[in-house]
């Protein structure tokens, strides 16, 4: 079966600080990747997303970025970290390639607050 | 620009009765919609999905309605019980696996 894996579970950084986020996906080949932000009050915001090793989609411009070094690894960087940039981070994949499976599969998320 | 608006966003409904959600959206042509359940602190999971050439689709309590001419979704539990307590988030896709959020409408069942 697959799983999702997000780490670390929380996190809190100060402003100015750089992020490293990590999702795996275990189970699956050659999914398609996503990293959404769910700030209090919003919904789920689209990030990124991937449909295979280095090829990244930037849905919002920010000062996030992302990176597929490997076929199920998705990892969210950003060098300076803002207030602004507080919220709820969950990592999601999709079968890629299969007609009508279009639904995704959550991680646990992360909760980073930066103070 | 897409608009996704789920009508509530609180539900409190008493258990035992039929929990109606809705979700309305303009400027979109779906190719499908789908609902998930969200957990506090937990990542959203797939309910049902239903696409733009089906009427109604159901599992197990869950009824989930697609109407492309009012373009409106319809998210019925029936029998609630306390432990459906959650939030729905309903999300439209166009067939590119991306998918469109509505911010959610938090359900309470009330014992």
């Amino acid at each position: 079966s697959q799983t999702i894996h997000q780490w670390p579970a929380t996190l809190v950084q100060p402003v100015g600080s750089p992020l490293s986020l990590e999702c795996t996906v275990e189970g699956t080949s050659n999914p398609n990747l996503y990293w959404y932000r769910q700030a209090a009050g919003r919904g789920l915001q689209l990030l990124f997303y991937s449909v295979g090793i280095g090829q990244i989609s930037s849905e919002v411009p920010q000062n996030l970025s992302a990176s597929r070094p490997q076929d199920r690894q998705f990892i969210l960087s950003s060098k300076k970290l803002l207030l602004s940039d507080s919220g709820f981070y969950l990592c999601a994949w999709t079968y890629a390639g299969l007609a009508g499976a279009y639904e995704q599969y959550f991680g646990p998320g992360t909760r980073l607050t930066v103070t | 620009s897409q608009k996704i608006e789920q009508n509530s966003e609180a539900l409190n409904i008493q258990e035992g009765k039929t929990a109606t959600l809705t979700c309305n959206y303009t400027n979109y042509s779906p190719a499908y919609l789908q609902w998930y359940r969200q957990d506090p602190g937990r990542g959203p999971v797939f309910l049902l999905l239903i696409r733009e050439n089906e009427k109604e689709k159901r599992k197990e309590r869950l009824k989930v309605t697609f109407d492309t001419t009012l373009k409106q979704s319809l998210f019925h539990i029936t029998a609630s019980q306390p432990a459906d307590s959650a939030t729905y988030l309903c999300a439209l896709g166009a067939g590119s696996y991306q998918l469109t959020f509505g911010k959610g409408t938090k359900l309470s069942v009330i014992p």
